[in-house]
């Protein structure tokens, strides 16, 4: 079956650096996002990996594998407002997207 | 620009009853996605629509789930009859691009049967 792997759950100290590990077994990859929410909230987009690599966006990197079937998110500078649930996302053939069940992220005073 | 809106925001009903949940994505987005998302676990696929037409709805658990997207505009998602193990989150998402790969999620319809 098709299956994203990543961390319930990951702590740590404001101002520290954090970074959320994601596995996947997929048929037909194109390429991995990462959604950011908050309790309550909608998904909301962050990043996406089509080629192998690393991409920035401000205090937010995301980076690729194919070949390890890995992915990860990095957070730096964190702050009390990155408190929330990551989720990866692979999207496979036909266009569809699955999602894994997301990594709560625990940022500390 | 408005973002992807749903209604209810929440719904409780008994079991044995239907539940029609409304989706309105971007203007101008032709995927609308449904997903599901049960306390603790991933956010499941239901299905996607590009503009009216069913692209993919190879997530959907059963027949008792009935999707349509009139016009191409906004959704429906009904629930008859609703059964315990439907309890959840069901979120909606538009996207511009065909892969999806930025996808513009709603803020969710917490469904509760019991």
């Amino acid at each position: 079956g098709q299956s994203l792997e990543q961390p319930s759950e990951v702590t740590a100290v404001e101002g520290a650096i954090v970074q959320i590990n994601c596995t996947y077994q997929t048929s037909g990859f194109y390429g991995l996002s990462w959604y950011q929410q908050h309790d309550g909230g909608a998904p909301t987009f962050l990043s996406y990996n089509a080629l192998d690599g690393l991409e920035e966006t401000g205090r937010f990197s995301s980076f690729l594998s194919r070949s390890d079937s890995y992915g990860y998110l990095l957070l730096q500078e964190l702050q009390m407002k990155d408190s929330a649930s990551y989720f990866c996302a692979a999207h496979t053939g036909g266009f569809k997207t699955i999602f894994g069940a997301g990594t709560r992220l625990f940022v500390k005073a | 620009e408005a973002g992807v809106t749903q209604f209810p925001s929440h719904s409780v009903i008994e079991k044995g009853q239907t539940v029609t949940l409304r989706c309105d994505p971007i203007s101008g987005h032709d995927n609308l996605y449904w997903y599901r998302r049960v306390m603790g676990k991933e956010i499941k696929f239901l299905l996607h629509f590009v503009k009216e037409s069913k692209q993919d709805e190879s997530g959907m658990p059963n027949n008792r789930f009935l999707a349509e997207r009139t016009g191409g505009t906004y959704s429906t998602l009904k629930v008859q009859p609703a059964e315990l193990e439907d309890s959840g989150v069901y979120f909606c998402a538009s996207s511009q691009d065909a892969g999806g790969y930025e996808q513009y999620f709603g803020p969710g319809t917490r469904l509760t049967v019991t």
